[in-house]
């Protein structure tokens, strides 16, 4: 069954230091999205992105945000400057539909020291 | 008000009992509904996508009242294996997750 693979599985890296999350999409997926859920707390909307823009974004995801379809198989999240409160799980997911149902990775767990 | 509400729970059941788990969203054009679960440190998965008509899968039952703007879920014969969180998720332009609603069923 195609799947959403996210690497790496746990990331440790210092405050104030840009990060590089990776996520290859199912393969004839339109929509990409990340979500980040931090710890005890609800799954929150960051980004979608559709025909290699931004489609809607939530107040999370600010200038220290960002995102990349490099290839056509990499979705990548950026963050550029890593801050304690961003530590979380961060799942990409994606879909073939606007709004249809989202297939998850099995996330990046971020720690911010 | 609250994109996506659901009931905070936890819910503690015995096996074989049923459950019921409801949601309301905000958003009227609002355009597709489903219910994940999601394990502890695990991703989300899909559990079912809920139509206007209703619609079942085995013991699970999904209901939509778009004029209410609500969303349920019924677990009919709960399973030890049905312990997880229940998440109410609405699609519009992108989806949006409930906080969740943690079910525990015991022995």
């Amino acid at each position: 069954e195609p799947e959403v693979t996210q690497t790496p599985s746990h990331q440790v890296t210092q405050m104030g230091q840009e990060v590089i999350l990776r996520c290859v999409p199912i393969s004839n997926h339109l929509y990409f999205y990340w979500y980040r859920q931090i710890l005890g707390q609800k799954v929150e909307f960051l980004v979608s992105f559709y025909n290699n823009e931004i489609s809607e974004k939530s107040e999370i995801f600010d200038d220290q945000f960002s995102v990349e379809r490099p290839d056509g198989s990499n979705f990548t999240l950026k963050i550029r400057s890593t801050k304690l409160e961003d530590s979380a799980m961060y799942f990409c997911a994606s879909s073939d539909g606007d709004g249809s149902k989202a297939f998850f990775g099995q996330g990046t767990r971020l720690t911010v020291v | 008000r609250k994109e996506v509400e659901q009931d905070p729970g936890p819910f503690n059941v015995p096996e074989g009992a049923t459950v019921a788990f409801n949601c309301t969203y905000s958003n009227s054009a609002s355009q597709s509904f489903f219910w994940y679960r999601q394990d502890c440190r695990k991703e989300p998965k899909l559990l079912m996508s809920v139509y206007s008509s209703g619609n079942e899968d085995g013991r699970f039952t999904a209901q939509l009242n778009r004029a209410s703007q609500y969303i349920s879920l019924l677990i009919r014969d709960s399973k030890l294996s049905d312990s997880a969180t229940y998440l109410c998720v609405v699609g519009h332009n992108d989806m949006r997750f409930g906080a969740g609603t943690r079910l525990t069923v015991k022995p």
